[in-house]
Protein backbone atom coordinates (compact mmCIF):
# COMPACT_ATOMS: atom_id res chain seq x y z
CA UNK A 1 0.00 0.00 0.00
CA UNK A 2 1.30 3.57 -1.12
CA UNK A 3 1.00 5.88 1.70
CA UNK A 4 1.83 8.75 -0.04
CA UNK A 5 -0.12 9.23 -3.85
CA UNK A 6 1.32 11.63 -6.36
CA UNK A 7 -0.33 12.81 -8.68
CA UNK A 8 0.01 13.26 -11.97
CA UNK A 9 2.28 10.61 -12.65
CA UNK A 10 3.98 12.47 -15.90
CA UNK A 11 3.40 16.36 -17.27
CA UNK A 12 4.09 17.81 -20.36
CA UNK A 13 3.38 21.36 -20.49
CA UNK A 14 4.60 24.07 -22.51
CA UNK A 15 6.60 27.05 -21.41
CA UNK A 16 4.64 29.58 -19.75
CA UNK A 17 1.78 27.52 -18.34
CA UNK A 18 0.50 27.08 -14.89
CA UNK A 19 0.61 23.84 -13.41
CA UNK A 20 -0.30 22.07 -10.10
CA UNK A 21 0.74 18.61 -8.87
CA UNK A 22 -0.72 16.62 -5.49
CA UNK A 23 0.60 14.51 -2.60
CA UNK A 24 -2.23 13.02 -0.90
CA UNK A 25 -2.82 10.17 1.58
CA UNK A 26 -4.96 8.89 4.21
CA UNK A 27 -2.35 9.52 6.84
CA UNK A 28 -1.52 12.78 9.05
CA UNK A 29 1.82 13.93 8.79
CA UNK A 30 3.88 15.69 11.48
CA UNK A 31 5.59 17.47 8.48
CA UNK A 32 5.87 17.21 4.46
CA UNK A 33 8.72 17.98 2.25
CA UNK A 34 9.08 18.44 -1.46
CA UNK A 35 12.27 17.74 -3.35
CA UNK A 36 13.11 18.05 -7.18
CA UNK A 37 15.00 15.37 -8.78
CA UNK A 38 16.61 16.37 -12.05
CA UNK A 39 18.12 13.27 -14.27
CA UNK A 40 21.46 11.20 -12.98
CA UNK A 41 21.37 13.46 -9.62
CA UNK A 42 19.99 13.58 -6.28
CA UNK A 43 16.75 15.19 -4.88
CA UNK A 44 17.10 18.55 -3.76
CA UNK A 45 15.50 19.89 -0.77
CA UNK A 46 12.95 22.75 -1.95
CA UNK A 47 10.62 23.54 0.95
CA UNK A 48 9.19 21.70 4.03
CA UNK A 49 5.76 22.75 5.55
CA UNK A 50 4.68 21.96 9.05
CA UNK A 51 1.60 23.57 10.35
CA UNK A 52 -1.98 22.51 8.67
CA UNK A 53 -2.80 25.20 6.09
CA UNK A 54 0.58 26.35 5.98
CA UNK A 55 1.82 27.94 2.58
CA UNK A 56 5.13 28.47 1.36
CA UNK A 57 6.28 30.48 -1.32
CA UNK A 58 9.79 30.40 -3.39
CA UNK A 59 9.61 32.28 -6.41
CA UNK A 60 7.56 31.27 -8.81
CA UNK A 61 6.75 27.88 -6.27
CA UNK A 62 3.60 27.82 -3.76
CA UNK A 63 3.19 24.90 -1.54
CA UNK A 64 0.67 24.26 0.35
CA UNK A 65 -0.05 21.52 3.74
CA UNK A 66 -3.91 20.64 3.95
CA UNK A 67 -5.63 21.95 7.06
CA UNK A 68 -5.71 17.99 7.80
CA UNK A 69 -1.97 17.65 7.29
CA UNK A 70 -3.19 14.75 5.50
CA UNK A 71 -2.11 16.04 1.46
CA UNK A 72 0.36 18.53 0.14
CA UNK A 73 0.24 20.99 -3.68
CA UNK A 74 2.74 22.48 -5.37
CA UNK A 75 1.44 24.97 -8.13
CA UNK A 76 3.86 26.31 -10.02
CA UNK A 77 3.22 29.38 -12.14
CA UNK A 78 4.73 30.54 -16.00
CA UNK A 79 6.90 27.00 -16.13
CA UNK A 80 10.10 27.50 -17.25
CA UNK A 81 12.61 24.42 -18.54
CA UNK A 82 14.37 24.52 -15.88
CA UNK A 83 11.45 23.20 -13.55
CA UNK A 84 12.20 20.07 -16.11
CA UNK A 85 12.30 17.34 -13.51
CA UNK A 86 10.88 14.42 -10.89
CA UNK A 87 9.13 16.43 -7.63
CA UNK A 88 9.26 14.04 -4.72
CA UNK A 89 7.02 14.47 -1.81
CA UNK A 90 8.13 13.10 1.78
CA UNK A 91 6.28 12.73 4.93
CA UNK A 92 7.07 12.18 8.30
CA UNK A 93 4.71 10.28 10.51
CA UNK A 94 4.43 7.90 13.29
CA UNK A 95 3.59 4.83 12.45
CA UNK A 96 3.29 1.06 14.69
CA UNK A 97 5.20 3.44 17.67
CA UNK A 98 8.38 4.62 15.41
CA UNK A 99 8.29 7.40 13.00
CA UNK A 100 9.28 6.70 9.40
CA UNK A 101 9.35 9.00 6.41
CA UNK A 102 7.71 8.12 3.63
CA UNK A 103 8.11 8.77 -0.34
CA UNK A 104 5.62 9.51 -2.88
CA UNK A 105 6.30 7.63 -6.06
CA UNK A 106 7.04 11.15 -8.04
CA UNK A 107 5.90 13.07 -10.46
CA UNK A 108 7.76 13.72 -13.60
CA UNK A 109 7.43 16.99 -15.50
CA UNK A 110 8.54 17.63 -18.56
CA UNK A 111 8.06 21.57 -19.59
CA UNK A 112 8.84 22.02 -23.46
CA UNK A 113 9.96 25.44 -25.17
CA UNK B 1 25.10 22.86 -1.45
CA UNK B 2 25.26 20.34 1.19
CA UNK B 3 29.11 18.37 1.23
CA UNK B 4 28.07 14.92 0.25
CA UNK B 5 30.07 12.11 -2.12
CA UNK B 6 29.52 9.23 -2.97
CA UNK B 7 31.93 6.88 -4.45
CA UNK B 8 32.11 4.49 -6.71
CA UNK B 9 29.52 6.41 -9.31
CA UNK B 10 29.57 4.04 -11.36
CA UNK B 11 29.56 0.34 -11.20
CA UNK B 12 29.06 -2.95 -12.72
CA UNK B 13 29.51 -6.14 -11.15
CA UNK B 14 29.13 -9.86 -11.24
CA UNK B 15 26.46 -11.96 -9.46
CA UNK B 16 28.01 -13.57 -6.34
CA UNK B 17 30.51 -10.33 -5.44
CA UNK B 18 30.86 -8.85 -3.05
CA UNK B 19 30.17 -4.72 -3.43
CA UNK B 20 31.06 -1.90 -1.08
CA UNK B 21 29.56 1.78 -1.35
CA UNK B 22 30.60 5.03 0.35
CA UNK B 23 29.26 7.54 1.50
CA UNK B 24 31.16 10.70 2.86
CA UNK B 25 29.99 14.08 4.50
CA UNK B 26 31.90 16.87 5.27
CA UNK B 27 28.12 18.86 7.53
CA UNK B 28 29.23 16.74 10.62
CA UNK B 29 25.06 15.54 10.60
CA UNK B 30 24.16 12.89 13.09
CA UNK B 31 21.83 11.12 10.84
CA UNK B 32 23.09 9.37 7.12
CA UNK B 33 20.62 7.02 5.17
CA UNK B 34 20.97 5.07 2.44
CA UNK B 35 17.93 4.22 -0.13
CA UNK B 36 18.01 2.55 -3.62
CA UNK B 37 15.48 4.12 -6.22
CA UNK B 38 13.75 2.06 -9.09
CA UNK B 39 11.28 2.59 -11.53
CA UNK B 40 7.80 1.80 -10.06
CA UNK B 41 8.83 2.01 -6.60
CA UNK B 42 10.33 5.32 -5.62
CA UNK B 43 12.82 5.94 -3.30
CA UNK B 44 12.88 3.17 -0.23
CA UNK B 45 15.26 3.33 2.67
CA UNK B 46 18.01 0.51 3.07
CA UNK B 47 19.62 1.25 6.33
CA UNK B 48 20.48 4.16 8.27
CA UNK B 49 22.54 5.52 10.98
CA UNK B 50 21.95 8.02 13.88
CA UNK B 51 25.54 8.02 15.09
CA UNK B 52 29.13 6.14 15.20
CA UNK B 53 28.52 2.54 15.47
CA UNK B 54 24.77 3.12 16.05
CA UNK B 55 22.67 1.39 12.84
CA UNK B 56 19.17 0.16 12.06
CA UNK B 57 17.31 -1.57 9.39
CA UNK B 58 14.90 0.20 7.00
CA UNK B 59 12.26 -1.24 4.69
CA UNK B 60 14.41 -2.85 2.30
CA UNK B 61 17.51 -4.32 4.22
CA UNK B 62 17.39 -7.79 3.40
CA UNK B 63 20.88 -8.71 1.51
CA UNK B 64 22.76 -5.30 2.63
CA UNK B 65 24.90 -4.19 5.75
CA UNK B 66 26.34 -1.36 6.77
CA UNK B 67 28.68 0.29 8.98
CA UNK B 68 29.81 3.85 10.45
CA UNK B 69 33.12 3.65 12.13
CA UNK B 70 33.79 7.92 11.77
CA UNK B 71 31.29 10.24 11.70
CA UNK B 72 31.33 11.68 7.99
CA UNK B 73 31.75 8.30 6.58
CA UNK B 74 29.09 5.63 5.77
CA UNK B 75 29.57 2.32 4.13
CA UNK B 76 26.69 0.14 2.45
CA UNK B 77 27.88 -3.20 1.34
CA UNK B 78 25.86 -6.12 -0.69
CA UNK B 79 27.49 -9.21 0.80
CA UNK B 80 26.77 -11.13 -2.47
CA UNK B 81 25.24 -9.21 -5.12
CA UNK B 82 22.45 -10.49 -6.87
CA UNK B 83 20.88 -9.13 -10.14
CA UNK B 84 17.91 -7.91 -7.81
CA UNK B 85 19.91 -5.53 -6.40
CA UNK B 86 20.75 -3.51 -9.54
CA UNK B 87 19.02 0.01 -9.02
CA UNK B 88 20.46 3.51 -8.36
CA UNK B 89 21.74 4.08 -4.56
CA UNK B 90 21.50 7.12 -2.97
CA UNK B 91 22.92 8.80 0.61
CA UNK B 92 21.10 11.33 2.43
CA UNK B 93 22.24 12.95 5.46
CA UNK B 94 20.01 15.19 8.38
CA UNK B 95 20.55 16.83 11.26
CA UNK B 96 17.44 15.95 12.95
CA UNK B 97 15.78 12.31 12.04
CA UNK B 98 13.99 11.84 9.00
CA UNK B 99 13.99 15.87 8.77
CA UNK B 100 14.99 17.86 5.95
CA UNK B 101 17.44 15.23 4.17
CA UNK B 102 20.09 16.34 1.70
CA UNK B 103 21.33 13.78 -0.64
CA UNK B 104 24.34 12.83 -2.59
CA UNK B 105 24.43 12.53 -6.42
CA UNK B 106 24.00 8.95 -6.35
CA UNK B 107 25.52 5.64 -7.27
CA UNK B 108 24.29 3.30 -10.30
CA UNK B 109 25.24 0.00 -9.63
CA UNK B 110 24.53 -3.02 -12.39
CA UNK B 111 24.83 -6.30 -11.22
CA UNK B 112 25.38 -9.11 -14.35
Amino acid sequence: TQLLEQSPQFLSIQEGENLTVYCNSSSVFSSLQWYRQEPGEGPVLLVTVVTGGEVKKLKRLTFQFGDARKDSSLHITAAQTGDTGLYLCAGRLLQGGSEKLVFGKGTKLTVNP
Amino acid sequence: DAGITQSPRHKVTETGTPVTLRCHQTENHRYMYWYRQDPGHGLRLIHYSYGVKDTDKGEVSDGYSVSRSKTEDFLLTLESATSSQTSVYFCAISESYNYEQYFGPGTRLTVT
